[in-house]
Protein backbone atom coordinates (compact mmCIF):
# COMPACT_ATOMS: atom_id res chain seq x y z
CA UNK A 1 0.00 0.00 0.00
CA UNK A 2 1.13 3.47 -0.85
CA UNK A 3 1.44 6.22 1.95
CA UNK A 4 2.15 9.82 1.47
CA UNK A 5 3.46 11.44 4.74
CA UNK A 6 4.20 15.55 5.52
CA UNK A 7 5.99 16.31 8.64
CA UNK A 8 5.45 19.34 9.01
CA UNK A 9 1.84 20.56 10.39
CA UNK A 10 2.51 23.92 10.52
CA UNK A 11 4.62 26.30 8.57
CA UNK A 12 5.21 30.32 8.58
CA UNK A 13 7.11 32.06 6.19
CA UNK A 14 7.12 36.41 5.60
CA UNK A 15 6.00 38.13 2.85
CA UNK A 16 8.74 37.89 -0.32
CA UNK A 17 10.60 34.70 1.30
CA UNK A 18 11.12 31.54 0.19
CA UNK A 19 9.73 28.12 1.95
CA UNK A 20 10.10 24.77 1.63
CA UNK A 21 7.53 21.82 2.17
CA UNK A 22 8.47 18.36 2.64
CA UNK A 23 6.45 15.23 1.71
CA UNK A 24 7.72 11.98 1.68
CA UNK A 25 5.82 8.56 0.19
CA UNK A 26 6.44 4.96 -0.10
CA UNK A 27 5.39 2.65 -2.80
CA UNK A 28 6.48 -0.59 -4.97
CA UNK A 29 5.26 1.16 -8.27
CA UNK A 30 7.56 2.23 -10.57
CA UNK A 31 4.68 4.62 -12.11
CA UNK A 32 3.18 7.40 -10.68
CA UNK A 33 2.08 10.64 -10.04
CA UNK A 34 2.58 13.13 -7.79
CA UNK A 35 0.79 16.37 -7.24
CA UNK A 36 0.99 19.25 -4.35
CA UNK A 37 -2.83 21.00 -3.80
CA UNK A 38 -3.50 23.91 -2.20
CA UNK A 39 -6.41 24.32 0.15
CA UNK A 40 -7.64 27.87 0.99
CA UNK A 41 -9.58 28.93 3.93
CA UNK A 42 -12.70 29.03 1.20
CA UNK A 43 -12.25 25.20 1.13
CA UNK A 44 -11.97 24.32 -2.68
CA UNK A 45 -9.18 22.15 -3.13
CA UNK A 46 -6.71 23.57 -6.16
CA UNK A 47 -3.78 21.93 -7.64
CA UNK A 48 -0.50 23.46 -7.42
CA UNK A 49 1.77 20.96 -9.74
CA UNK A 50 1.96 18.05 -10.55
CA UNK A 51 5.02 15.55 -11.28
CA UNK A 52 5.34 12.25 -13.52
CA UNK A 53 7.63 9.80 -11.58
CA UNK A 54 9.29 9.25 -15.38
CA UNK A 55 10.27 12.48 -15.74
CA UNK A 56 13.69 13.58 -14.40
CA UNK A 57 13.11 16.92 -14.62
CA UNK A 58 11.62 19.05 -11.95
CA UNK A 59 8.30 20.42 -12.42
CA UNK A 60 7.78 23.95 -12.35
CA UNK A 61 4.73 26.70 -12.28
CA UNK A 62 5.64 30.43 -12.25
CA UNK A 63 6.22 30.67 -7.99
CA UNK A 64 6.26 27.09 -7.29
CA UNK A 65 8.67 24.68 -8.13
CA UNK A 66 9.45 20.85 -6.81
CA UNK A 67 12.13 19.09 -5.91
CA UNK A 68 11.77 15.18 -7.28
CA UNK A 69 13.83 12.94 -5.63
CA UNK A 70 12.73 9.28 -6.59
CA UNK A 71 15.40 7.11 -5.44
CA UNK A 72 14.82 9.01 -1.92
CA UNK A 73 10.85 8.88 -2.55
CA UNK A 74 11.13 12.42 -1.68
CA UNK A 75 8.65 15.18 -3.71
CA UNK A 76 9.59 18.73 -1.58
CA UNK A 77 7.71 22.21 -3.31
CA UNK A 78 8.99 25.31 -2.93
CA UNK A 79 7.52 28.06 -3.14
CA UNK A 80 9.35 31.59 -4.25
CA UNK A 81 8.13 35.41 -3.48
CA UNK A 82 5.72 34.12 -0.53
CA UNK A 83 2.33 36.14 -1.04
CA UNK A 84 -0.80 36.95 1.23
CA UNK A 85 -2.63 34.28 -1.11
CA UNK A 86 -0.02 31.49 -0.41
CA UNK A 87 -1.98 31.02 3.07
CA UNK A 88 -3.47 27.79 2.79
CA UNK A 89 -3.17 24.13 3.93
CA UNK A 90 -0.85 22.42 1.20
CA UNK A 91 -1.36 18.70 0.64
CA UNK A 92 0.92 16.09 -0.66
CA UNK A 93 -0.60 13.65 -2.82
CA UNK A 94 0.21 10.06 -5.16
CA UNK A 95 -1.00 8.39 -7.53
CA UNK A 96 -0.25 4.87 -9.00
CA UNK A 97 -0.42 5.26 -13.00
CA UNK A 98 -1.24 1.80 -13.47
CA UNK A 99 -0.51 -0.39 -16.26
CA UNK A 100 -2.28 -0.84 -19.85
CA UNK A 101 -4.91 1.63 -19.03
CA UNK A 102 -6.01 -0.05 -15.64
CA UNK A 103 -5.06 3.50 -13.75
CA UNK A 104 -7.95 5.36 -11.89
CA UNK A 105 -8.04 8.36 -10.17
CA UNK A 106 -7.61 7.69 -6.55
CA UNK A 107 -5.37 9.87 -4.60
CA UNK A 108 -3.58 8.96 -1.29
CA UNK A 109 -2.91 12.22 0.09
CA UNK A 110 -0.65 13.17 3.26
CA UNK A 111 -1.86 14.75 6.48
CA UNK A 112 -1.14 18.41 4.91
CA UNK A 113 0.94 21.72 6.29
CA UNK A 114 -0.67 24.34 7.27
CA UNK A 115 1.08 27.30 5.60
CA UNK A 116 0.87 30.98 7.06
CA UNK A 117 2.15 33.80 4.94
CA UNK A 118 2.81 36.64 7.40
CA UNK A 119 2.52 40.46 6.14
CA UNK B 1 -15.90 26.65 -18.55
CA UNK B 2 -18.32 25.48 -15.20
CA UNK B 3 -16.65 23.99 -12.13
CA UNK B 4 -17.22 21.44 -10.44
CA UNK B 5 -20.33 21.82 -8.74
CA UNK B 6 -21.48 20.17 -5.35
CA UNK B 7 -25.27 20.41 -4.08
CA UNK B 8 -26.11 21.14 -1.39
CA UNK B 9 -22.67 22.76 0.34
CA UNK B 10 -24.34 22.57 3.77
CA UNK B 11 -26.55 19.82 5.43
CA UNK B 12 -27.43 19.12 9.21
CA UNK B 13 -28.84 15.42 9.64
CA UNK B 14 -29.72 12.95 12.77
CA UNK B 15 -28.07 9.99 13.50
CA UNK B 16 -29.96 7.25 11.76
CA UNK B 17 -31.14 8.76 8.93
CA UNK B 18 -29.80 8.46 5.48
CA UNK B 19 -28.16 11.15 2.91
CA UNK B 20 -27.51 11.75 -0.40
CA UNK B 21 -25.43 14.55 -1.53
CA UNK B 22 -24.94 15.49 -5.47
CA UNK B 23 -21.56 16.35 -7.74
CA UNK B 24 -21.80 17.88 -11.14
CA UNK B 25 -18.59 17.45 -13.24
CA UNK B 26 -16.84 19.64 -15.55
CA UNK B 27 -18.14 19.47 -19.04
CA UNK B 28 -16.82 16.74 -20.87
CA UNK B 29 -15.12 15.37 -17.76
CA UNK B 30 -16.29 11.23 -17.49
CA UNK B 31 -14.60 10.44 -14.10
CA UNK B 32 -15.95 11.13 -10.75
CA UNK B 33 -14.21 10.76 -7.63
CA UNK B 34 -15.36 11.41 -3.80
CA UNK B 35 -13.16 12.17 -1.03
CA UNK B 36 -14.38 12.32 2.70
CA UNK B 37 -12.52 14.87 4.64
CA UNK B 38 -12.22 14.90 8.58
CA UNK B 39 -9.83 16.30 11.22
CA UNK B 40 -8.68 13.31 12.30
CA UNK B 41 -8.34 10.99 9.30
CA UNK B 42 -7.65 13.71 6.87
CA UNK B 43 -8.21 13.06 2.98
CA UNK B 44 -9.70 9.46 2.25
CA UNK B 45 -10.88 8.02 -1.02
CA UNK B 46 -14.37 6.56 -1.06
CA UNK B 47 -15.01 5.71 -4.96
CA UNK B 48 -14.85 6.67 -8.26
CA UNK B 49 -16.79 6.48 -11.24
CA UNK B 50 -16.57 6.34 -15.12
CA UNK B 51 -18.64 6.04 -17.85
CA UNK B 52 -21.57 4.74 -15.05
CA UNK B 53 -19.21 2.11 -13.83
CA UNK B 54 -17.59 2.34 -9.92
CA UNK B 55 -13.86 1.87 -10.91
CA UNK B 56 -12.20 1.91 -7.73
CA UNK B 57 -13.57 1.77 -3.82
CA UNK B 58 -11.91 2.79 -0.90
CA UNK B 59 -11.95 1.22 2.43
CA UNK B 60 -15.50 2.08 3.51
CA UNK B 61 -18.30 0.65 5.28
CA UNK B 62 -20.88 -0.63 2.74
CA UNK B 63 -23.07 2.53 4.12
CA UNK B 64 -21.50 4.71 2.21
CA UNK B 65 -22.54 3.93 -1.57
CA UNK B 66 -22.39 5.73 -5.30
CA UNK B 67 -23.46 6.04 -8.69
CA UNK B 68 -22.79 7.80 -11.72
CA UNK B 69 -25.65 9.11 -14.61
CA UNK B 70 -25.31 9.08 -18.00
CA UNK B 71 -24.61 12.43 -18.05
CA UNK B 72 -21.66 11.95 -15.49
CA UNK B 73 -23.64 13.46 -12.65
CA UNK B 74 -22.67 11.26 -9.94
CA UNK B 75 -24.16 11.15 -6.04
CA UNK B 76 -23.30 9.29 -3.05
CA UNK B 77 -25.03 7.90 -0.45
CA UNK B 78 -24.71 7.34 3.48
CA UNK B 79 -27.34 5.70 5.13
CA UNK B 80 -27.55 4.99 8.82
CA UNK B 81 -25.60 8.01 9.06
CA UNK B 82 -23.49 7.79 12.28
CA UNK B 83 -21.71 11.07 14.51
CA UNK B 84 -18.39 9.77 13.10
CA UNK B 85 -19.57 10.97 9.07
CA UNK B 86 -19.50 14.63 10.04
CA UNK B 87 -17.25 15.21 7.54
CA UNK B 88 -16.58 17.77 4.22
CA UNK B 89 -17.62 15.87 1.12
CA UNK B 90 -15.49 16.20 -1.61
CA UNK B 91 -16.08 15.65 -5.52
CA UNK B 92 -13.57 15.80 -8.49
CA UNK B 93 -13.76 15.52 -12.02
CA UNK B 94 -11.32 14.41 -14.51
CA UNK B 95 -11.39 13.75 -18.47
CA UNK B 96 -9.45 10.53 -17.16
CA UNK B 97 -8.92 7.34 -18.34
CA UNK B 98 -7.53 9.41 -21.23
CA UNK B 99 -6.64 12.20 -19.70
CA UNK B 100 -3.15 13.23 -19.03
CA UNK B 101 -1.97 13.06 -16.51
CA UNK B 102 -5.02 12.59 -14.58
CA UNK B 103 -5.30 15.77 -13.72
CA UNK B 104 -8.71 16.23 -11.04
CA UNK B 105 -10.84 19.18 -10.48
CA UNK B 106 -12.58 19.48 -6.90
CA UNK B 107 -15.43 21.01 -6.20
CA UNK B 108 -16.13 22.87 -3.22
CA UNK B 109 -17.76 19.92 -0.61
CA UNK B 110 -20.88 19.33 1.00
CA UNK B 111 -20.20 19.98 4.72
CA UNK B 112 -22.30 17.36 6.39
CA UNK B 113 -23.21 17.49 10.12
CA UNK B 114 -24.76 14.65 12.17
CA UNK B 115 -26.64 15.37 15.07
Amino acid sequence: AQTVTQSQPEMSVQEAETVTLSCTYDTSESNYYLFWYKQPPSRQMILVIRQEAYKQQNATENRFSVNFQKAAKSFSLKISDSQLGDTAMYFCAFMNAGDYGGATNKLIFGTGTLLAVQP
Amino acid sequence: KAGVTQTPRYLIKTRGQQVTLSCSPISGHRSVSWYQQTPGQGLQFLFEYFSETQRNKGNFPGRFSGRQFSNSRSEMNVSTLELGDSALYLCASSLAPSGLPYEQYFGPGTRLTVT
